[in-house]
């Protein structure tokens, strides 16, 4: 049972322009919002995190955006650059945080320079 | 700052055989999860520990298990290894709980 889903498994964005990535989620106890950048080989690096409470939180070039009556969320990043090419992992949490991570399929960005 | 360390970060074992990943977590966290990455099941929970003791676990086998040392420090084995255990198994730590998770770079597992 998939609690977390990123619905495209891939997304190909021309250099300087927005990148737009989704997920949505099952489960209503979900509280706490985060998304992860991962390089092959590596461990997810945290990006950016928001709260129930909230519908928007942004950091730099990266927006995450929360519909919790649709349970959905987004990453905004602009303007995309060829670093941004990733894999990126939505993951959501319970009690604010303090329960564990579950995690999407993830989405694999890929920036056209 | 130090971020979290795992070793080793590759290594090959025998079906059957048992394994020990070691976690270091990155300094003052109190908190050391595990979770494993394969291609088939994505990234999953596998056990959180906090002060020594284990505060959440995952859907997995018994015969993956892990512990904590007072120095937050981690390890986990995994014994009777099976073909299926080939995996990226990533550990993180975070301050407490209510707090940002960090990941490691991971120990890549093949099983033969």
């Amino acid at each position: 049972d998939q609690q977390v889903k990123q619905n495209s498994p891939s997304l190909s964005v021309q250099e300087g322009r927005i990148s737009i990535l989704n997920c949505d989620y099952t489960n209503s106890m979900f509280d706490y919002f985060l998304w992860y950048k991962k390089y092959p080989a590596e461990g997810p690096t945290f990006l950016i995190s928001i709260s129930s409470i909230k519908d928007k939180n942004e950091d730099g070039r990266f927006t995450v955006f929360l519909n919790k009556s649709a349970k959905h969320l987004s990453l905004h990043i602009v303007p995309s650059q060829p670093g941004d090419s990733a894999v990126y992992f939505c993951a959501a949490q319970s009690n604010f945080g303090n329960e564990k991570l579950t995690f999407g399929t993830g989405t694999r960005l890929t920036i056209i320079p | 700052k130090a971020g979290v360390t795992q070793t080793p970060r590759y290594l090959i074992k025998t079906r059957g055989q048992q394994v020990t990943l070691s976690c270091s977590p990155i300094s003052g966290h109190r908190s050391v999860s595990w979770y494993q990455q394969t291609p088939g099941q994505g990234l999953q929970f596998l056990f959180e520990y906090f002060s020594e003791t284990q505060r959440n676990k995952g859907n997995f086998p018994g015969r993956f298990s892990g512990r904590q040392f007072s120095n937050s420090r981690s390890e986990m084995n995994v014994s009777t290894l099976e073909l299926g255990d080939s995996a990226l198994y990533l550990c993180a730590s975070r301050l407490g709980t209510g707090n940002t998770i960090y990941f490691g770079e991971g120990s890549w597992l093949t099983v033969v």
